[in-house]
């Protein structure tokens, strides 16, 4: 079973700033198997990656992903306030199935 | 436009049966490429994916909790139902369901969850 870790677990930066998240796999991961999910407080996730570095509907381009084979990375190229919430990689396996990282909250510092 | 609501107790017992059920509108279960998903959170933790139905009822398990699990789905009625075994204080968690969009494009499958339920609370306890 593939494991994600991402990293760091909490990143602290102010608005206007770029953050950097990273999602690594235990194993090699087709590209096209990675998704990355924003959560706020008390809401559902909300897809907005997939395949790595395609960005859902209605996705602002600030919000851009990278990467492959076991290291991925999601980028936000300049905080909005709305941004500051917690991001989830995904990743999907034939078998079993889909996993998901532990998360990395984005907060203001 | 899709949308997806879950319901079913907010309540339950130790050693319980839980029964969800997730309703959708927006698009048909028997139309290929679309599957229906269920993701749980504990309070303060990570998403869990549970189960998963295909439109053509292929059905896939989380391997750690397979043994609870049955997922179906009733195509006319427009809902998924979850049946997790045995609750145990540990499994209180809101609920999701998703939708899940895969296809083949320029060759690669690809998987992702695109629209999710709002989530339902349930408790286990005594």
């Amino acid at each position: 079973e593939i494991v994600l870790t991402q990293s760091p677990g909490t990143l602290s930066l102010s608005p206007g700033e770029r953050a950097t998240l990273s999602c690594r796999a235990s194993q090699s991961v087709s590209s096209s198997y990675l998704a990355w999910y924003q959560q706020k407080p008390g809401q559902a996730p909300r897809l907005l990656i997939y395949g790595a570095s395609s960005r859902a509907t209605g996705i602002p381009d600030r919000f851009s992903g990278s990467g492959s084979g076991t290291d991925f990375s999601l980028t936000i190229s300049r905080l909005e306030p709305e941004d500051f919430a917690v991001y989830y990689c995904q990743q999907y396996d034939t078998s079993p199935g889909f996993t998901f990282g532990p998360g990395t909250k984005v907060d203001i510092k | 436009q899709i949308t997806l609501k879950e319901s079913g107790p907010t309540l339950v017992k130790p050693t319980q049966t839980l029964t969800l059920t997730c309703t959708f509108s927006g698009f048909s279960l028997s139309t290929s490429g679309v599957g229906v998903g269920w993701i749980r959170q504990p309070p303060g933790k990570a998403l869990e994916w549970l189960a998963l139905i295909y439109w053509d009822d292929d059905k896939r398990y989380s391997p750690s909790l397979k043994r609870r699990l049955t997922i179906t789905k009733d195509t006319s009625k427009n809902q998924v139902v979850l049946t997790m075994a045995n609750m145990d204080p540990v499994d209180t968690a809101t609920y999701y369901c998703a939708h899940l969009t895969y296809y083949w494009d320029s060759g690669a499958y690809y998987y992702y969850f695109d629209s999710w339920g709002q989530g339902t609370l349930v408790t286990v306890s005594s």
